[in-house]
């Protein structure tokens, strides 16, 4: 199992572009969800995924747009990307929003000038 | 939003050195959970708390959660270069959402 994967790695965005942000999991967890990690502000929650169709928002979801068409994948969309959504952004994973662990990918770090 | 204090924030100590840290809130969470963190990579869980008063032990490391499940923490025997990482800590909450802590850096110096 490769767990949870996240392309790309790095990316620099101008002000105003957009983009989406890629996760995949090959685990078939039910629950996904994506984080922003920035200093001093610890991991906060986006938008998040309970099954395949189902997404909700999180803590701090203005500026980003998510789809879950299938259980693999959970892609993050940045619309217009602005300075303050710099940041490092992780994807992750687990069977269910309960006690389980919950899979982290390796992160995108992600600057807009 | 419930509000996970993590102390301290940066902790240096010598390798063999023991040390503890800290996850306090004034919430009640039904799970707590402790991840460590290394640079350029994704959390890893440690350990998931969930009774009152609970004490698990992964090889070196202690943790505890409070008897009232506000809080917890995290005691590291004899410490090693390989412990050297971000330890976050992240409470569930009524509404089911984990809600993490700012992190306690820890850096272990051989």
């Amino acid at each position: 199992n490769a767990g949870v994967t996240q392309t790309p790695k790095f990316q620099v965005l101008k002000t105003g572009q957009s983009m989406t942000l890629q996760c995949a999991q090959d685990m078939n967890h039910e629950y996904m969800s994506w984080y922003r990690q920035d200093p001093g502000m610890g991991l906060r929650l986006i938008h998040y995924s309970v099954g395949a169709g189902i997404t909700d928002q999180g803590e701090v979801p203005n500026g980003y747009n998510v789809s879950r068409s299938t259980t693999e994948d959970f892609p993050l969309r940045l619309l217009s990307a602005a300075p303050s959504q710099t940041s490092v952004y992780f994807c992750a994973s687990s069977y269910s929003n309960s006690r389980n662990q919950q899979f982290f990918g390796p992160g995108t770090r992600l600057t807009v000038l | 939003t419930q509000l996970l204090e993590q102390s301290p924030q940066f902790l240096s100590i010598q390798e063999g050195e023991n040390l503890t840290v800290y996850c306090n809130s004034s919430s009640v969470f039904s799970s707590l959970q402790w991840y460590r963190q290394e640079p350029g990579e994704g959390p890893v869980l440690l350990v998931t708390v969930v009774t009152g008063g609970e004490v698990k032990k992964l090889k070196r490391l202690t943790f505890q959660f409070g008897d009232a499940r506000k809080d917890s923490s995290l005691h590291i025997t004899a410490a090693q270069t390989g412990d050297t990482g971000l330890y976050l800590c992240a409470g569930r909450s009524g509404n089911n959402r984990l809600a993490f802590g700012k992190g306690n850096q820890v850096v272990v110096i051989p």
